[in-house]
């Protein structure tokens, strides 16, 4: 089975503050994605990965940056938490071998809470 | 971008009936999935179906992608399904990433 883990399942922080949210996947897929959802604005995609070091913007990226160094591993940086990530996060992944893409699998989510 | 519309987006039934989540969306895609989001948060996968129908125990699934809408069908549901589902699309760009829907809020009363 799939398995997508992510680092905390409650966060609380301060504004200002530098946060690190890690997800990893052990099936050895290319694609990882995270995501936030809010009460009344649903699911939006804030970054994607399709490979190691590689990155892309989704909707809404602003306040936020990822790092991914290694195939298993997609972390999400608020570089200065505000108020206005207050979320629940959510990091995903998929494979897309033989070109054909193929069903997502979630992690857990964090509910992150900024102060 | 592409339109994802649930309906109803709210729903209550008595445990035991049966009910019918219908999603449209505005585009043509790669991927389908409807997913049931439980008190915790967390996004179970229940079907991934670009095209055709699949069934899984009372639970199954049908997507016409030439017309663009899948139909979600609960059969003698349990206060356990209660949560929100929702449906997902891929759409047929390479972006590989998923638009959601805003989701059916079913509750199941016993």
């Amino acid at each position: 089975d799939v398995k997508v883990t992510q680092s905390s399942r409650y966060l609380v922080k301060r504004t200002g503050e530098k946060v690190f949210l890690e997800c990893v996947q052990d099936m050895d897929h290319e694609n990882m994605f995270w995501y936030r959802q809010d009460p009344g604005l649903g699911l939006r995609l804030i970054y994607f990965s399709y490979d190691v070091k590689m990155k892309e913007k989704g909707d809404i990226p602003e306040g936020y940056s990822v790092s991914r160094e290694k195939k298993e591993r997609f972390s999400l940086i608020l570089e200065s938490a505000s108020t206005n990530q207050t979320s629940m996060y959510l990091c995903a992944s998929s494979t897309s071998r033989g070109g054909d893409s193929y069903e997502q699998f979630f992690g857990p989510g964090t509910r992150l809470t900024v102060l | 971008g592409i339109q994802v519309e649930q309906s109803p987006p709210d729903l209550i039934l008595q445990e035991g009936a049966n009910s019918t989540l219908r999603c449209n969306f505005s585009d043509s895609v790669n991927n389908l999935q409807w997913f049931h989001q439980n008190p915790w948060g967390q996004l179970i996968n229940l079907f991934y179906i670009p095209s055709g129908t699949k069934q899984n125990g009372r639970l199954s699934a049908t997507t016409v992608a030439t017309e663009r809408y899948s139909l979600l069908y609960i059969s003698s549901s349990q206060t356990t399904d209660s949560g929100v589902y929702f449906c997902a699309v891929e759409r047929n760009t390479g972006r590989r990433a998923l638009t959601f829907g805003s989701g059916t809020r079913l509750q199941v009363q016993p």
